[in-house]
């Protein structure tokens, strides 16, 4: 019983580097996020996806691209990574229900450092 | 202003106290109501739903004031195990889900 799994869940790369951040969910959600979270402070969300085939930026979404392969991934592109992306990020899943909102299920976090 | 405002604390309380946080939102359609708990560096994980009879899970005491946008959650005979940072989450009914920034919580022996 998986949930949310997040991959890789520790990373170091060199400024200008390239990665993705992988999420994957069995839990048969519509909607999933990415957030970053930096050292003492709150969540702040970079993408969103409503939908399969849909996404939408967040609050902070630049030097970052997504993808919504189906409706079990989401992946967070880093195209040229920068010192200032040296953070926390949580993949999350929601799901409808009734029309509400249900709570957001997270994975476990990958632990992102630039140098 | 932010949609979702939490007191950041820290709160310091010795075990067996009574500690109540409290967390404002803006936006007036905002449908449903959350609270979750986040260890040091690990993943927000959901303490419980907020109803707005207000509603009871052990110790811990969620309650929703509408009329004053705040939510509440009372933790009543506190244990070191608590020691946390409490997020509150809202949500719109346009799919939209705002977290607090959380307030910190240190029960002591």
């Amino acid at each position: 019983n998986a949930g949310v799994t997040q991959t890789p869940k520790f990373q170091v790369l060199k400024t200008g580097q390239s990665m993705t951040l992988q999420c994957a969910q069995d839990m048969n959600h519509n909607s999933m996020y990415w957030y970053r979270q930096d050292p003492g402070m709150g969540l702040r969300l970079i993408y969103y996806s409503a939908s399969e085939g849909t996404t939408d930026k967040g609050e902070v979404p630049n030097g970052y691209n997504v993808s919504r392969l189906n409706k079990r991934e989401f992946s967070l592109r880093l195209e040229s990574a920068a010192p200032s992306q040296t953070s926390v990020y949580f993949c999350a899943t929601g799901g409808l229900l009734d029309s509400r909102n249900q709570p957001q299920h997270f994975g476990d976090g990958t632990r992102l450092s630039i140098l | 202003r932010k949609e979702v405002e939490q007191d950041p604390g820290p709160f310091n309380v010795p075990e067996g106290a009574t500690v109540a946080f409290n967390c404002t939102y803006s936006n007036s359609a905002s449908q449903s109501f959350f609270w979750y708990r986040q260890d040091c560096r690990k993943e927000p994980k959901l303490l419980m739903s907020v109803y707005s009879s207000g509603n009871e899970d052990g110790r811990f005491t969620a309650q929703l004031n509408r009329a004053s946008q705040y939510i509440s959650l009372l933790i009543r005979d506190s244990k070191l195990s608590d020691s946390a940072t409490y997020l509150c989450v809202v949500n719109t009914n346009a799919g939209k889900s705002t977290f607090g920034d959380g307030t910190t919580l240190t029960v002591k022996p």
